[in-house]
């Protein structure tokens, strides 16, 4: 039962427009959420995150939004250059109880076109 | 500052032996936690330790076992290879233990092929 879902395995985007990349969770112990970037041969790249107790946190070109009562959470990614080009990971993590470490989900291949 | 290190990188072994894989975390933190990524399951979390003590640990059968030293560097060991066992294995550490929210940075990672 996956706890953690990125229901698009890839995504493509022109150059220089926003990139949008979900996530959706079940589990309601869950009070932080990452975004890892990864590039092959690599391990993941730690972006940006966001408590809970926000709605939004923003960092650069990278805004985290987070919709607790549909336990949804999207990455934009504004303008979209070709480095960020990667798999982009959403995790999630239940800071008091519950024995797992951070959950993952499966990736968002994201591709940026010229 | 040195980031996560794991060694090796690049690891052949055949069913039924055994791997030992380690990491060395950022200087300063003391919470090291291990991943298994494969293209079925994606990245599973194995085991957290903290103070040499293990804190959580994933849904994996004993086979897999862990352990953290005083230097807060820390082993992971497979015994009885499987053939699904074929993985990239991932470190990550942070400052303290996942209760305390810190972000976790992950090591390149020991690909692991198992014959």
């Amino acid at each position: 039962d996956q706890q953690v879902k990125q229901n698009s395995p890839s995504l493509s985007v022109q150059e220089g427009r926003i990139s949008i990349l979900n996530c959706d969770y079940t589990n309601s112990m869950f009070d932080y959420f990452l975004w890892y970037k990864k590039y092959p041969a690599e391990g993941p790249t730690f972006l940006i995150s966001i408590s809970s107790i926000k709605d939004k946190n923003e960092d650069g070109r990278f805004t985290v939004f987070l919709n607790k009562s549909a336990k949804h959470l999207s990455l934009h990614i504004v303008p979209s250059q070709p480095g960020d080009s990667a798999v982009y990971f959403c995790a999630a993590s239940a800071r008091r109880g519950g024995a797992d470490g951070l959950t993952f989900g499966k990736g968002t291949h994201l591709i940026i076109q010229p | 500052k040195a980031g996560v290190t794991q060694t090796p990188r690049y690891l052949i072994k055949t069913r039924g032996q055994q791997v030992t894989l380690s990491c060395s975390p950022i200087s300063g933190h003391r919470s090291v936690s291990w991943y298994q990524q494969t293209p079925g399951q994606g990245l599973q979390f194995l085991f957290e330790y903290f103070s040499e003590t293990q804190r959580n640990k994933g849904n994996f059968p004993g086979r897999f076992s862990g352990r953290q030293f005083s230097n807060s560097r820390s082993e992971m060991n497979v015994s009885t290879l499987e053939l699904g066992d074929s993985a990239l294995y991932l470190c990550a550490s942070s400052p303290g233990p996942k209760e305390a929210g810190n972000i976790q940075y992950f090591g390149a990672g020991t690909r692991l092929s198992v014959l």
